[in-house]
Order: C-alpha cells, then structure tokens, then sequence
C-alpha cells in the first residue's frame, strides 16, 4: 500500500510566477488535505476535498491559490503571481470516513516553495 | 475557538533519558479528536496516535505512552529511554467533531544526543 505522494519535493520559483503543485492521496481515500507550513510553525489548514467536491477553504487561501480534484483522485494546488510570502512547505494529507467520525489524515512528503 | 498549546519549544535529553512532551488544547466541542504526528528531518509527518474525547484511557505502545486528562484539557506524550532515532518535531493536533481540519501545535523538538 503506497501512501500519500507529493510532486515536485522541491520548486523554486521567481516573483510573480504561477506554480502548481501536485498531490497523489492513499488510493482508497476519499478525503483529501492541503495544509502549508512556515518555518517554526505547525502546518495549517488550507482546503480540504470529499471526493471531487470542494467542501472547506480556509481565510488563508487567498484568490491566487486555487486547488482542484478533478476526478476525485489526485488533487493539485496552483499558486499564481507567487510573492516572497508564499514561500513554505505544502502537505498533503488524505483520509477515509466513516460516518461523523474523524479518521486519521496521513500526509505526504509535502513540497517545499522558495519564491526568491 | 480551537487552539493547541505546546510550550516546550525544544527539549535535549542524552539516550535512555525519558522525555515528556506537554500538549494543552482548548475546544468548545464535548466531541473531538486529538492526535501526536511526529515530523523528523525529511520533513514527512509520521501518525503516532489518535483519540477521541470519550477514551481517557491512557495508551502504551513500545517506549511511546500518552496521558489524556480532560479535567486539565492535556494530552502528554512520553517516550521511555529515548534513542537518537527519537530525534524530531513533534506536533500535537486537535479536531472538532464535524470539522475536518486538524488544528496544529507550534511543535516541541526534540534532540536526543548519544
């Protein structure tokens, strides 16, 4: 059983450049996580997606983040017009349900955003 | 509101020293779910434990124990004879019941030196 995978690890990018990340959940989950991490920090919530549907976004997400899951499989998040501030680590995590209960979420390797 | 408190911004014990890693968390929730990841230097959060509001039963496995007490709103976390191994951030994590996103921490790192 593979877990959470995470493409690319590593993205540098230049000031006012789009980037997309991307994010590939355990394959039986149908709930997937984005979350971003600063240095020092514990990760925060971003979004989160039952199957393809988009059900919770976070006042952090601002208009230039956009995430989707298109087929209810794999889910990207696009950064445009990135700013120095942009730069973190962005996890990834996905998880099962089971009626109202909270199922564990397991993360990716995350990938790691330096905008110079 | 939801917050999760970890005042221990880092802590440095010689292997097979026990270490406690303090946890407080604030809900408003009679139902929810708290959780301990630990995130080593690769950077990926590993799953160590999760438990829900209703099970204050403490938990053992291996070197690792948790301590849940309500009364104090904490959820501890010791390791028993640390290894270098042991060395990494450790996030505690709070979730409300019919909120899906985990609230995190600040992180407790944790240096274990031979």
């Amino acid at each position: 059983d593979t877990g959470v995978s995470q493409n690319p690890r590593h993205k540098i990018t230049k000031r006012g450049q789009n980037v997309t990340f991307r994010c590939d959940p355990i394959s039986e989950h149908n709930r997937l996580y984005w979350y971003r991490q600063t240095l020092g920090q514990g990760p925060e919530f971003l979004t989160y997606f039952q199957n393809e549907a988009q059900l919770e976004k976070s006042r952090l997400l601002s208009d230039r983040f956009s995430a989707e899951r298109p087929k209810g499989s794999f889910s990207t998040l696009e950064i445009q017009r990135t700013e120095q501030g942009d730069s973190a680590m962005y996890l990834c995590a996905s998880s099962t349900t089971s009626g109202g209960v909270q199922e564990t979420q397991y993360f990716g390797p995350g990938t790691r955003l330096l905008v110079l | 509101a939801q917050k999760v408190t970890q005042a221990q911004t880092e802590i440095s014990v010689v292997e097979k020293e026990d270490v406690t890693l303090d946890c407080v968390y604030e809900t408003r929730d009679t139902t929810y779910y708290l959780f301990w990841y630990k995130q080593p230097p690769s950077g990926e959060l590993v799953f160590l434990i999760r438990r829900n509001s209703f099970d204050e039963q403490n938990e053992i496995s291996g070197r690792y124990s948790w301590n849940f007490q309500k009364s104090t709103s904490s959820f501890n976390f010791t390791i028993t004879a640390s290894q270098v191994v042991d060395s990494a951030v450790y996030f505690c994590a709070l979730s409300e019941s019919g909120f899906q996103k985990l609230v995190f921490g600040t992180g407790t790192r944790l240096l274990v030196s031979p």
